[in-house]
C-alpha cells in the first residue's frame, strides 16, 4: 500500500489560510469516509484534528476544516496562528482492514 | 484522562525480534468499540500504520509486514503488545501506540519509543 501524496510544504502569513491536499488512488478513498488528519509538533505526539473527513474532535477550533472529493482529501487551516506551524498528515482507511498515511506536509507560518 | 505509553528496547540487532508494550489508562480495551493501534515513523519519513487490536480480540495488520507482526492484549494489565520478527536497519523508527477504530481516527497517542536496529 503506497503512501498518500501530500505537498512537502505549505506556508502562509498569520491570519491567512492554507490548504493541504492529500491524493491517492480511487481505491484509497472510494466509498470511504474514514479520512483523518493529524497535527505533529516536533517532539510531541500527533494530535487528531479531523476525523471522518470533516468532523472535529472536541477542543479543536473550527479554523480547521476537512473535505473530500473523488480521489483527494484536503485540510484547510484558516486564520493561521503561530502555533499552527507543524507537520500535518492525512490518513485514510484503505480497505482490507488497512490504513494508509500521507507523506506529510510541513506548514510554515511566515 | 486517556494516556498511552510505549516501552521496549531502544536498540535491537538485525534478525532479532522486537517486543514493544503499550500501557494505557483512562479506558478499557474490553469495552465495545475500543481499539489500539501501532504506528511507526522512520526518521525523516512518513507515518506508517502497522497493526490494530479490537476490544473483541479481532486483529488487523498492514499487508506488507503481516508475516512479521503479532499484536496481542492483556486487558487485566491494560496493555497491548506488538511483536515484530526479523528486525532490519530499515525498521529503525519511532514506534507509537494510539487509540482508535476505523472511523474515529486515532484520538490519543503515546509519546513514541525510538527503536534503532543496528549491530
Amino acid at each position: 500500500q503506497s503512501a498518500l501524496t501530500q505537498p512537502p510544504s505549505a506556508s502562509g502569513s498569520p491570519g491567512q489560510s492554507v490548504t493541504i491536499s492529500c491524493t491517492g488512488t480511487s481505491r484509497d478513498f472510494r466509498g470511504y469516509s474514514y479520512v483523518s488528519w493529524y497535527q505533529v509538533h516536533p517532539g510531541k505526539a500527533p494530535k487528531l484534528i479531523i476525523y471522518e473527513v470533516n468532523k472535529r474532535p472536541s477542543g479543536v477550533p473550527d479554523r480547521f476544516s476537512g473535505s473530500k472529493s473523488g480521489d483527494a482529501a484536503s485540510l484547510t487551516v484558516s486564520g493561521l496562528q503561530d502555533d499552527d506551524e507543524a507537520d500535518y498528515y492525512c490518513c485514510s482507511y484503505a480497505g482490507s482492514d488497512n490504513f494508509v498515511f500521507g507523506t506529510g506536509t510541513r506548514v510554515t507560518v511566515l | 484522562q486517556v494516556t498511552l505509553r510505549e516501552s521496549g528496547p531502544a536498540l535491537v540487532k538485525p534478525t532479532e525480534t522486537l517486543i514493544l508494550t503499550c500501557t494505557f489508562s483512562g479506558f478499557l480495551l474490553s469495552t465495545s468499540a475500543m481499539c489500539v493501534n501501532w504506528i511507526r515513523q522512520p526518521p525523516g519519513k512518513a507515518l506508517e500504520w502497522l497493526a490494530r487490536i479490537d476490544w473483541d480480540d479481532d486483529k488487523y495488520y498492514t499487508t506488507s509486514l503481516r508475516p512479521r507482526l503479532t499484536i496481542s492484549k492483556d486487558t487485566s494489565k491494560n496493555q497491548v503488545v506488538l511483536r515484530m520478527t526479523d528486525m532490519d536497519p530499515v525498521d529503525t523508527a519511532t514506534y507509537s501506540c494510539a487509540r482508535g477504530c476505523s472511523s474515529s481516527g486515532f484520538d490519543f497517542w503515546g509519546q513514541g519509543a525510538l527503536v534503532t536496529v543496528s549491530s
